[in-house]
Formats: C-alpha cells, sequence, structure tokens
C-alpha cells in the first residue's frame, strides 16, 4: 500500500483540464513544501514535472500546474492533449528517517 | 546535459544478491550538492523508494528495506551502486537511479534519472 493516496484514473476531453489529487499525512504532505509530480509514458523512466508544490523545470509547458492545501496536492493539465496520456505519480519529502514517499500513480486517459 | 547509464544482472534466483550499477556523465554531470537516489517500480505498480546518498556520502534507506539494501558510490569514477541482499519474488521490479536535483542544483524533485534496469527474481 502506498504511503499517498491518488485516484487509479482520470480522464477527459481533449482541450479539457484534469486534476489529479494526492492525499499524505502531517507527516509528509501536510508538513514540507516539497511535493513532486512524475509523469511517465509506458516503458520510459519518469519524467519530472513538478517540484516544490508549485515549480516546473525548465522545458515543463505552464500547461502543468501544481498546488497543495493541508494533506492534500494536487496536479492540473490545462488543455489537455494526446501526449499527456500517461501515469503520474506524487511524492513527498517525508523527514530524515522515511525520506521520500510516492503515491501509487494515477492514469490519465483522454475521451 | 547528465545522462544516468545503468548496468547489471537482470534475472537472478531467490536468495541472491542483486548489483547495479549507475554511471554518471555529460556536461551537466557535475551537482556538488546533489543527493542521488535509487527508486523501483513493480511490475504494473508504483514507485518505492529504496534510498539515497548525500554528497558526504550518508546514507538513508527505506525503512521496509533498510535490513537488506547497501548504496555506496565512487566519485573517482562517477558511479553509483546499489546491492540487495536475500531476493525474493516481492524484489522483481524495474530499478532506477535517480539524481535529485533540477537543472543542477540540489532540490527535492528528480529530474534525471537512468534507462532503468528490469530485475526479476526467479527459480
Amino acid at each position: 500500500q502506498s504511503a499517498l493516496t491518488q485516484p487509479r484514473s482520470v480522464s477527459g476531453s481533449p482541450g479539457q483540464s484534469v486534476t489529479i489529487s494526492c492525499t499524505g499525512t502531517n507527516s509528509d504532505v501536510g508538513t514540507y513544501d516539497y511535493v513532486s509530480w512524475y509523469q511517465q509514458h509506458p516503458g520510459k523512466a519518469p519524467k519530472l514535472i513538478i517540484y516544490d508544490v508549485t515549480e516546473r523545470p525548465s522545458g515543463v509547458p505552464d500547461r502543468f500546474s501544481g498546488s497543495k492545501s493541508g494533506n492534500t496536492a494536487s496536479l492540473t493539465i490545462y488543455g489537455l492533449q494526446a501526449e499527456d496520456e500517461a501515469d503520474y505519480y506524487c511524492c513527498s519529502y517525508a523527514g530524515a528517517y522515511t525520506v521520500y514517499v510516492f503515491g501509487a500513480g494515477t492514469e490519465v486517459t483522454l475521451l | 546535459q547528465v545522462h544516468l547509464q545503468q548496468w547489471g544482472a537482470g534475472l537472478l534466483k531467490p536468495s541472491e544478491t542483486l548489483s547495479l550499477t549507475c554511471a554518471v556523465s555529460g556536461a551537466g554531470g557535475s551537482c556538488s550538492g546533489c543527493y542521488w537516489s535509487w527508486i523501483r517500480q513493480p511490475p504494473g505498480k508504483g514507485l518505492e523508494f529504496i534510498g539515497e546518498i548525500s554528497p558526504p556520502g550518508s546514507v538513508t534507506y527505506n525503512p521496509s528495506l533498510k535490513s537488506r539494501v547497501t548504496i555506496s558510490r565512487d566519485t573517482s569514477k562517477n558511479q553509483l551502486s546499489l546491492r540487495v541482499t536475500s531476493l525474493t519474488s516481492a524484489d522483481t521490479a524495474v530499478y532506477y537511479c535517480a539524481r535529485n536535483s533540477v537543472g543542477s542544483r540540489p532540490a527535492f524533485g528528480m529530474d534525471a534519472w537512468g534507462q532503468g534496469t528490469a530485475v526479476t527474481v526467479s527459480s
């Protein structure tokens, strides 16, 4: 069982927006502003798309947006495109003992 | 741009030891304050943090794996290593090395990943 809870799947039509939630606890998401999000296409390594809750690495489209409220972080994809079909994983720093915890992943599909 | 290249045995038997190496190269490979991590992904499942090594060389492991895992590095060769002992079928996964960085700056995200090594534990 993963430490962070994500919906198994979300779907949307091209051009629409989808939001993926990531629920943790006061020991991880709720305490640290070190939530990151990864996009993974089949057979590929994960790709960092959001770090420090809201920041985008260079080259990541601004269609990807991160936020956090309490113990829940969220990733919103605006203007859904075909290439956005992938699995998305959230990750939170959880302190010096546990370090990092991941969610089980959310599959994003286009309708 | 940093490049992480992994290698190691892909088919092992229960009770054996997994050994993987990750070599770092490329113009963006230098990151003096960066931590380096190992992550794994069982077939059809999510990502699991295995452990990380700090710039001075101290290591922190996932508590659930701590008794069986060793992470080390050879700075002269720019290589990172992973050993997992007493393997069972539950250790079957794709194993990734990664750098905890954004650009060439230390960060709590991992923007550079190896290609992944598929490891199967089966008798």
